[in-house]
């Protein structure tokens, strides 16, 4: 079983919709939680960072952590063309030092 | 204006030939990270060094090289000994190395193509 896994998509949405991105872990060891938005050909910018269960609001989007179920999600709430990229999870695990494991990464395709 | 920057952004290589990635940062990061993303396998860490001449191997390392004599500073060597070299190469850095909460800023990019 892979550390983490993320449904490569593409995921097609309708302008204004609600989307829901996520991923899964195996291990309970990773207690840290990033999203990256990376756009065709570019790196990769930082969207979110949390490190407990539950839900972590910025503007439209939202990190939502389930420990428990080793689950987290990314909802982006009116979504906009400008939001199709490929949205990345990332996870660190608790004490000492810990590289950054990466899912596949998710392909968002927002029409107008 | 901080940040990372990479160069070429475009980089030809002809099989046989060595060539070295350049990254550098004015964030005033400790550590600094290459990673390799191709299609359909997500970003693989190749090397990562979390201070001045001191760098770790990551999950690919064979067939690349790095250095890291100043802070700012991480390049990187693809070598003739890596098989497949061409894909698109990210590097990062963060500020707290050791610690869960650190958080990695990436570079635009350098974008290798073997001839």
């Amino acid at each position: 079983q892979k550390e983490v896994e993320q449904d490569p998509g593409p995921l097609s949405v309708p302008e204004g919709a609600i989307v829901s991105l996520n991923c899964t872990y195996s291990n309970s060891a990773f207690q840290y939680f990033m999203w990256y938005r990376q756009y065709s050909r570019k790196g990769p910018e930082l969207l979110m960072y949390t490190y407990s269960s539950g839900n972590k609001e910025d503007g439209r989007f939202t990190a939502q952590v389930d420990k428990s179920s080793k689950y987290i999600s990314l909802f982006i709430r009116d979504s906009q063309p400008s939001d199709s990229a490929t949205y990345l999870c990332a996870i660190a695990k608790a004490g000492g030092y810990s590289t950054l494991t990466f899912g596949k990464g998710t392909m968002l395709l927002v029409s107008p | 204006d901080g940040g990372i920057t990479q160069s070429p952004k475009y980089l030809f290589r002809k099989e046989g030939q060595n060539v070295t990635l350049s990254c550098e940062q004015n964030l005033n990061h400790d550590a600094m990270y290459w990673y390799r993303q191709d299609p359909g396998q997500g970003l693989r860490l190749i090397y990562y060094s979390q201070i001045v001449n001191d760098f770790q191997k990551g999950d690919i390392a064979e067939g690349y090289s790095v250095s890291r004599e100043k802070k700012e500073s991480f390049p990187l060597t693809v070598t003739s000994a890596q098989k497949n070299p061409t894909a698109f190469y990210l590097c990062a850095s963060s500020l707290n190395p050791g610690t869960g909460t650190d958080t990695q800023y990436f570079g635009p990019g350098t974008r290798l193509t073997v001839l």
